[in-house]
Formats: C-alpha cells, structure tokens, sequence
C-alpha cells in the first residue's frame, strides 16, 4: 500500500531560522512522484515541487531545497532563513502513474509550520 | 479560466439535506480529482474522471456520495442525506494528463453539517 508519513504535526521557528520537514513514504512502484504542497491560512493547495522516482538530484528553488534519497524514501524539504510569510501547513505526497488511477495523490497529514518574528 | 472554480465557497447544511458541490476545471484539462479534507488532516482521494469517464471512485465514502462530470468539463459532487461526520472541505483538482504533469487545486468548499 501507498502511504505518506510527515512525523512532524508542528514546528516553531524564529524568523532566519532554518528549517526542514521531513517526509517519509511507502510504495511499491518502481515509477511515482513526489510533491509538495503549501497551504496557507486561506485554504488553497499551492504547488511547490514535483520530483519523479528516476530524478534523484537535490533542487534548490531560492530559500527552497529538496533532499531526495530513495535509499531511506525520504524526501525532505528544507526552508532557509525562514520569514513569517512561510507559516502554513505543508503536505507531502505521493503519486503513482497507473492509467486506471490518473495519478491520485497519496497525502500525507500535514506540518504546520509557524514562524515567529 | 486561468485556475480551478469551485462553488460554493461555504454551505452549511442541516442533517439529512442533500448538497451539490461544484468545480469547474482549468478548460482543456482531462484529469479531474476530488478530494476530501477533514480539520487537521491530508486531503483524502475520493475520485477521479479521465474526461466523462468515471475511472476511479474508490475513495467515495459511502453510497450517499455521487460525483458527475457529464460533458467532460464541469463536475458536481453530490452528497445525500448529509451528516455531521461529511463536515470537511471539499478540494477539487484539475491536471492537463492526469500523468503527474501538475495537478492545480481549487480553494475548495467548506461544507458544515449541523
């Protein structure tokens, strides 16, 4: 079975603080991907990354960066120099590309991550 | 339209109403999810249209959940005889392949039931 685990339900930070959330995740696939979702106070999904099982490279997106390693399924984000503006939730997820499914999202229960001026 | 339209954006519902949750997707995108978000957690699959084709219902909770995209656009959720336990946001998602391109996420439906 397909699952998600984010053992991280919150996180307290200082502004400029690193921070990294951890995502673990199960599956059976040897083709899937991995995303990430911010979703601020106002309720909407917003996409972060996408990482397909085959691209094990770590990406840097600004404050941004992803450590992909499929040796422990992890596939971790971390934030730095945190500002009060990335308090939210953030979801890991999992998808697998069997036709039938369409790609369903497998999602994990959430970090809500809180950072304080 | 430039994101995914869901409609509407609170519904309270007495017990035993039925309600009708709607999503207009990104025009031109095939793949169509709703999910279902319960306080504090994931958002959870409930199903999925490839176009018109209803490919994969398999998270609906109940037989009181019906989901619809007739003419391969615009979809509806319907939930009969609501009760206090279906109280959740209701995310739509639309993706252009449904093959991991991209899914975008409406801001979803807070449905209350009292």
């Amino acid at each position: 079975a397909q699952k998600v685990t984010q053992a991280q339900t919150e996180i307290s930070v200082v502004e400029k603080e690193d921070v990294t959330l951890d995502c673990v995740y199960e599956t059976r696939d040897t083709t899937y991907y991995l995303f990430w979702y911010k979703q601020p106070p106002s309720g909407e999904l917003v996409f972060l990354i996408r990482r397909n099982s085959f691209d094990e490279q770590n990406e840097i997106s600004g404050r941004y960066s992803w450590n992909f390693q499929k040796s422990t399924s992890s596939f971790n984000f971390t934030i730095t120099a945190s500002q009060v503006v990335d308090s939210a939730v953030y979801f890991c997820a999992l998808s697998e590309t069997t036709y039938n499914q369409g790609g369903k999202l497998i999602f994990g229960q959430g970090t809500e991550l809180s950072v304080k001026p | 339209g430039a994101g995914v339209s869901q409609s509407p954006r609170y519904k309270v519902a007495k017990r035993g109403q039925d309600v009708a949750l709607r999503c207009d997707p990104i025009s031109g995108h095939v793949s169509l999810f709703w999910y279902q978000q319960a306080l504090g957690q994931g958002p959870e699959f409930l199903t999925y249209f490839q176009n018109e084709a209803q490919l994969d219902k398999s998270g609906l909770p109940s037989d009181r959940f019906f989901a619809e995209r007739p003419e391969g656009s615009v979809s509806t959720l319907k939930i009969q005889r609501t009760q206090q336990e279906d109280s959740a946001v209701y995310l739509c998602a639309s993706s252009l392949d449904g093959q991991g391109s991209g899914y975008t996420f409406g801001s979803g439906t807070r449905l209350t039931v009292v």
